[in-house]
């Protein structure tokens, strides 16, 4: 299986405060890496596919970069809105995995 | 505006079989996608169980793949997931979700259903 690490595994943040997640993968899985934001109580929401492919309707504050093994997930301004826990996951190989989650919380 | 909607027990005996449904509203599940079951322990991350085409071509997670079983039901645009010999460590949060190819990523998610394996 493709193991998918991210870092950090949480962080305290400012509204107004650049955020910078990063997800690497065990092996390359070329852009084949989507970012999902999760709220408590909430099923995951796609915000990013292809690794840099902003989902129709999400904030273009939200941005992905990266290909092969590492990725990234930025937010530029953030939001009271954005405080959640941030998921990638790869879909370039079965079985598809997911990365252990970073939780963005309130400074 | 395509939904998925879970339904099911909310509760199951251990050594007994976890069955599932998605109702899949607002688009045929015959249209070119993936449908998915994913689960979450409680407090924990994402596991991705498997996916149906319509023509029932599967794919599952080796991890599960001998106690699972994702079928599909044009008639009435529903999937279901069957996992049997359940015990504690399958207590989850099961969500069903929309798989696009084009996109390779999930679109539409259901809302999830909360799963607790117990006597």
């Amino acid at each position: 299986d493709i193991q998918m690490t991210q870092s950090p595994s949480s962080l305290s943040a400012s509204v107004g405060d650049r955020v910078t997640i990063t997800c690497r993968a065990s092996q390359g899985i070329r852009n084949d890496l989507g970012w999902y934001q999760q709220k408590p109580g909430k099923a995951p929401k796609r915000l990013i596919y292809a690794a840099s492919s902003l989902q129709s309707g999400v904030p273009s504050r939200f941005s992905g970069s990266g290909s092969g093994t590492e990725f990234t997930l930025t937010i530029s301004t953030l939001q009271p809105e954005d405080f959640a826990t941030y998921y990638c996951l790869q879909h370039n190989d079965y079985p598809f995995t997911f990365g252990p989650g970073t939780k963005v919380d309130i400074k | 505006q395509v939904q998925l909607q879970e339904s099911g027990p909310g509760l199951v005996e251990p050594s007994q079989t976890l069955s599932l449904t998605c109702t899949v509203s607002g688009g045929s599940i015959t249209s070119g996608y993936y449908w998915s079951w994913i689960r979450q322990h409680p407090g924990k991350g994402l596991e991705w169980i498997g996916y149906i085409y319509y023509s029932g071509s599967t794919y599952y997670n080796p991890s599960l793949q001998s106690r699972v079983t994702i079928s599909v039901d044009t008639s009435v645009n529903e999937f279901s997931l069957r996992l049997t010999s359940v015990t504690a460590a399958d207590t989850a949060v099961y969500y069903c979700a929309r798989y696009e190819m084009a996109a390779i990523s999930f679109d539409h998610w259901g809302q999830g259903t909360l799963v607790t394996v117990s006597s």
